[in-house]
This record gives structure tokens, sequence and C-alpha cells, in this order.
């Protein structure tokens, strides 16, 4: 139980583009979802919290009309990276909240990540 | 704000020993949870234990407990028995009682196994 998705896995794509991330609670609810991006050998740093039926609330210098976020149902949120540029190349990695799970409403469960490339 | 310190950047341990990860925080609060992050090469984060702080009883979880000082806000993993498949990047990670479930991860404690 308590498993996240995340797709595509990797992308590779060129400067200009816009890229869209899926995560997906397969077997519970979240009410909430976060998103997190981790540079190499570095630790996840949040960039914002996804609200089902809300808006995201983003972190101090995340852009967030660069970093679109979408929570549109209890099973998926999405961030979409607008025109993407070298430099917002990354591992993404979501999380979400189980809100009735057994391991308790504190306890978030993480995506494989996807590892954005923009060339 | 909350921070969280891992001040091990790399560790070391032989294979069926026992080793301890630092992490300390910083906080005013006095309801929160803390919790022990893997990350393998896979970069899966898989949850390898919880501690609730109003709990004084350590967590434990098979081979894996922790020593948490509430007082000294002193949260340590110990791995008992390493297994080659322990290695991996370990994460330490704090979460208010009232703040939307956001994590605040340490910078990470890479662990190596020698068989």
């Amino acid at each position: 139980g308590a498993v996240v998705s995340q797709h595509p896995s990797w992308v590779i794509c060129k400067s200009g583009t816009s890229v869209k991330i899926e995560c997906r609670s397969l077997d519970f609810q979240a009410t909430t979802m976060f998103w997190y991006r981790q540079f190499p050998k570095q630790s996840l740093m949040l960039m914002a919290t996804s609200n089902e039926g809300s808006k995201a609330t983003y972190e101090q210098g995340v852009e967030k009309d660069k970093f679109l976020i979408n929570h549109a149902s209890l099973t998926l949120s999405t961030l979409t990276v607008t025109s993407a540029h070298p430099e917002d190349s990354s591992f993404y990695i979501c999380s979400a909240r189980d809100n009735w799970g057994l391991g308790g409403t504190d306890t978030q469960y993480f995506g494989p990540g996807t590892r954005l490339t923009v060339l | 704000a909350q921070t969280v310190t891992q001040s091990q950047p790399e560790m070391s341990v032989q294979e069926a020993e026992t080793v301890t990860l630092s992490c300390t925080y910083d906080t005013s609060e006095s309801d929160y949870y803390l919790f022990w992050y893997k990350q393998p090469p896979s970069r899966q984060m898989i949850l390898v234990i919880r501690q609730e702080a109003y709990k004084q009883q350590n967590a434990t979880e098979n081979r894996f407990s922790v020593n948490f000082q509430k007082a000294a806000k002193s949260f340590s993993l110990k791995i008992s028995d390493s297994q080659l498949g322990d290695a991996a990047m370990y994460f330490c990670a704090y979460r208010s009682s009232n703040a939307g479930n956001m994590l605040t991860f340490g910078g990470g404690t890479r662990l190596m196994v020698k068989p």
C-alpha cells in the first residue's frame, strides 16, 4: 500500500519548451501533495505544497509562474515547468500525504522522482 | 524556522556491524514529528522510521532504532547488523505538528557498507 507514482521518470527537452510531470497516489487519497527538487548529492528542497482544489503554496524563491502546479483530484497533482532552461535541469520528487492511512496523517510517501534534462 | 543538521556527510560501516547516524534539529515547538528516510541509488525515498515528539520511548523498526533526546534536540539513527543493502543516502526530517505536513530535511549522510 501507499504507493506514489511519477510520470515520466526521465525527460529530455529543448530549451524553451514546457514539461509536465504527473504525481499520482495509487492506492490512497491525498489532499496534500508536495513537490521537491533535488540537485546531485544534495538534499531535497521543498518547492511547493499542492492542495486539492485550491492554489498551491510556493516556498520563498520559487517562481509560481515558472513552476505551475495543479492538484485537480485527490490522487493527481501535476507540475509543469514552463519555458524550461538548462538551469531547470534537476531531479523532481513528489510526495503525498495519506489522509487516512495506517501510517498516520503525518506520513508522506514519495514518488520515484523525475529526472529533467533541458538541452 | 526549523533547521535540521546532519553533521556526517559520509559514514562507513563493516557488514554485520552497527553504525549510528547523527541528526540534530532546532525548533521552539514542543509537538512535532521526526523521520529518517533512506534514498538508495534508485533515488526512491523510503521511510525508515518515525518518532512522535510526545513519546518518550524510542522508535524501533527491526534493525533500525533511534535515540531521541528531546531536550538536546537530537535524533540519531542506529543500524544494527548492517547489510550491503543498507548502503544509501539517509535523510533526517522534521515535521511540525501544525505546519501542513511540510518536511524539513537535513543535508543527508551517505552510508557505505563494506563487505
